[in-house]
């Protein structure tokens, strides 16, 4: 699996866009981009995943560069439920492999 | 939505104790996983099972065992308790690869903490 870099932590205005980076300059053709998320004292949720195409679902958007060495996660309207930690993970896709989480990123929520 | 229940949220055990740990999922799941996630070391995988009584040992499956009798059902067994297992654990599941399941990666439960003394 590639290796991700996020920025361990962030900070966003309650109604405001958070915009979650992540770099992966060493992905192959077929692994995808998945992003999940953990808040405290819970297990983690999955929020979107993609391999080239930009990605939107009721969560979140996920956008991917041309040459896919990076991805934005987008929270449109961040609320204070939103404050987790988030993850960026790279692999190829099989429901069946394990996940491997880095550090990710601490998002912080603010009123 | 997919429904992934762990049987407790907080156990406490003693060291030496046989340490059973149950994940139940309702969508149909082929394949079922263990983890246990530590600060500083992520998400660490335990064990898999991609069918009922199949089994698959993950990165550190010392201590540790499984039993997968129906499909729903998943259960973690620790043998003999130690201290170093303390941890937070973690039930997933997923369908199989498929292009049908394309947009269903793995659903995590809310994970046991369990404290043994």
């Amino acid at each position: 699996d590639a290796k991700t870099t996020q920025p361990p932590s962030m900070d966003c205005a309650e109604g405001r866009a958070a915009n979650l980076p992540c770099n992966h300059s060493t992905i192959s053709g077929n692994e995808y981009v998945y992003w999940y998320r953990q808040i405290h004292s819970q297990g983690p949720q999955y929020i979107i995943h993609g391999l080239k195409n930009n990605e939107t679902n009721e969560m979140a958007s996920l956008i991917i560069t041309e040459d896919r060495k990076s991805s934005t996660l987008i929270l449109p309207h961040a609320t204070l439920r939103d404050t987790a930690v988030y993850y960026c993970i790279v692999r190829v896709y099989n429901a069946g492999n394990m996940l491997t989480f880095g550090g990710g990123t601490r998002l912080m929520v603010k009123p | 939505d997919v429904k992934v229940t762990q049987s407790s949220r907080y156990l406490v055990k003693r060291t030496g104790e046989k340490v059973f740990l149950e994940c139940v999922q309702d969508m149909d799941h082929e394949n079922m996983f263990w983890y246990r996630q530590d600060p500083g070391l992520g998400l660490r995988l335990i064990y898999f099972s991609y069918d009922v009584k199949m089994k698959e040992k993950g990165d550190i499956p010392e201590g540790y065992s499984v039993s997968r009798e129906k499909k729903e059902r998943f259960s973690l067994i620790l043998e003999s308790a130690s201290t170093n297992q303390t941890s937070m654990y973690l039930c997933a599941s997923s369908p199989p690869p498929n292009f049908r399941y394309s947009n269903q990666p793995q659903h995590f439960g809310d994970g046991t903490r369990l404290s043994i003394l």
